[in-house]
């Protein structure tokens, strides 16, 4: 099975901020890669797909990059609405999607 | 509009049963790669099992044997039948719809099940 690792594991930030969360692959995905915002008590939302692509009505200070084993997702300027854990997901497998730790973003 | 609702967590004993639904709106459940994932309290998320369109099932190892997915077509539902549960298995479940090539792009809103005597 294909492992998926976050890092860091929590950020703290402040508002304006530009933050970048880094997901590694134990092998090779291609861009076969979401990124995922969840909030306290509610379901994930599907933010980016195919590594890079912004899922509609995602804000565009949002915005994520890679292929193969490294990924990134980068947030240009920290709104307080963004205050959230993230979660990178590889979809290279249908039979065996797997998450990433999750990165908790916290005011600093 | 797309929606999914959970419905059938709970409180179960170790060694229990229980069966989890997933009833779907504004798409076809029959047509789509939907999912199961679970997320234990203060965790990250988890990934459960999956059905494809044409049937094909496939589950983590965790869950092996101990559970099965399916679907009721005539019903537009999701379906997770859970045996032999264990108190590691305590999680809100959420079924989510597999756009291909895009990932969970539909999340239900969750059911609780807690194994504990």
């Amino acid at each position: 099975d294909i492992q998926m690792t976050q890092s860091p594991s929590t950020l703290s930030a402040s508002v304006g901020d530009r933050v970048t969360i880094t997901c590694r692959a134990s092998q090779s995905i291609d861009t076969w890669l979401a990124w995922y915002q969840q909030k306290p008590g509610k379901a994930p939302k599907l933010l980016i797909c195919k590594a890079s692509s912004l899922e509609s009505g995602v804000p565009s200070r949002f915005s994520g990059s890679g292929s193969g084993t490294e990924f990134t997702l980068t947030i240009s300027s920290l709104q307080p609405d963004d205050f959230a854990t993230y979660y990178c997901q590889q979809y290279n497998t249908y039979s065996s999607l797997t998450f990433g730790g999750g990165t908790k973003v916290e005011i600093k | 509009e797309v929606q999914l609702v959970e419905s059938g967590g709970g409180l179960v004993q170790p060694g229990g049963s229980l069966r989890l639904s997933c009833a779907a709106s504004g798409f076809t459940v029959s047509s789509n790669y939907m999912t199961w994932v679970r997320q234990a309290p203060g965790k990250g998320l988890e990934w459960v099992s999956i059905i494809y369109s044409g049937g094909s099932t496939y589950y983590a190892d965790s869950v092996k044997g101990r559970f099965t997915i399916s679907r009721d077509n005539s019903k537009n539902t999701l379906y997770l039948q859970m045996n032999s549960l264990r108190a590691e298995d305590t999680a809100v479940y959420y079924c989510a719809r597999l756009r291909l090539r895009a990932g969970l792009d539909y999340w239900g809103q969750g059911t609780l099940v807690t194994v504990s005597s």
